[in-house]
């Protein structure tokens, strides 16, 4: 089945370290996304990634990192500079293209980073 | 800048009622809008959305909801809830006429719990 699996679903670090959650989709969507999710707060973009080897900055992207090497792959790293990196971090993709994109975001389970 | 208000933090409703939740948003433009359901611990399932046409979107797990440009609402709607409904639900927009290439720069609301009771 098609579809996109984050990993591992439940993190926990010390502080100081950096950790990176994995996302890979199977859909053939050329856009891909993170998220964080906080209570109470909605969800957050952090990054953004419309082609292979492209990225841009999302609204809260201080702290974190991204790499797009494959069109299947959009890791991200929550580095040591995140002042605040206990979330819910959640990666989302879309298909590529103008008539495609309707907007509408397909999500994965997400992954829980808590950090001790 | 785009930005959406889910005025209520939760709603409760018993099981059989209508439910309503809302939403309200502010685009430069025409906007794309959408819902999305969360379960605990879970990712966010597409609900509905409304890019252009009939002002009543239907959806998934017959939840419907209504577009009207002059109160910039589109509040989600089922004629009969059930306890199985009991979630959390994010309203989405998109302006279509800011520049981010192919990408979907989706804001969110801060999200209302829904809780169905029997």
């Amino acid at each position: 089945d098609g579809g996109i699996t984050q990993s591992p679903k439940y993190l926990f670090r010390k502080e100081g370290q950096n950790v990176t959650l994995s996302c890979e989709q199977n859909l053939n969507h050329d856009a891909m996304y993170w998220y964080r999710q906080d209570p109470g707060q909605g969800l957050r973009l952090i990054y953004y990634s419309q082609i292979v080897n492209d990225f841009q900055k999302g609204d809260i992207a201080e702290g974190y990192s991204v790499s797009r090497e494959k069109k299947e792959s959009f890791p991200l790293t929550v580095t040591s500079a995140q002042k605040n990196p206990t979330a819910f971090y959640l990666c989302a993709s879309t298909p590529g293209g103008i008539i495609r994109n309707t907007g509408e975001l397909f999500f994965g389970e997400g992954s829980r980073l808590t950090v001790l | 800048a785009q930005s959406v208000a889910q005025p209520e933090d939760q709603v409760n409703v018993a099981e059989g009622n209508p439910l309503t939740v809302k939403c309200t948003y502010s685009v430069s433009g025409n906007p794309y809008l959408f819902w999305y359901v969360q379960y605990p611990n879970r990712g966010l399932q597409f609900l509905l959305k409304y890019i252009t046409g009939d002002n009543l979107v239907k959806g998934s797990y017959g939840f419907e909801a209504e577009f009207n440009k002059s109160q910039t609402s589109f509040h989600l709607k089922k004629p009969s809830a059930l306890v199985s409904d009991s979630a959390l639900y994010f309203c989405a927009v998109r302006d279509p006429t800011k520049a981010t290439g192919t990408a979907s720069k989706l804001t969110f609301g801060t999200g209302t719990r829904l809780q169905v009771t029997l």
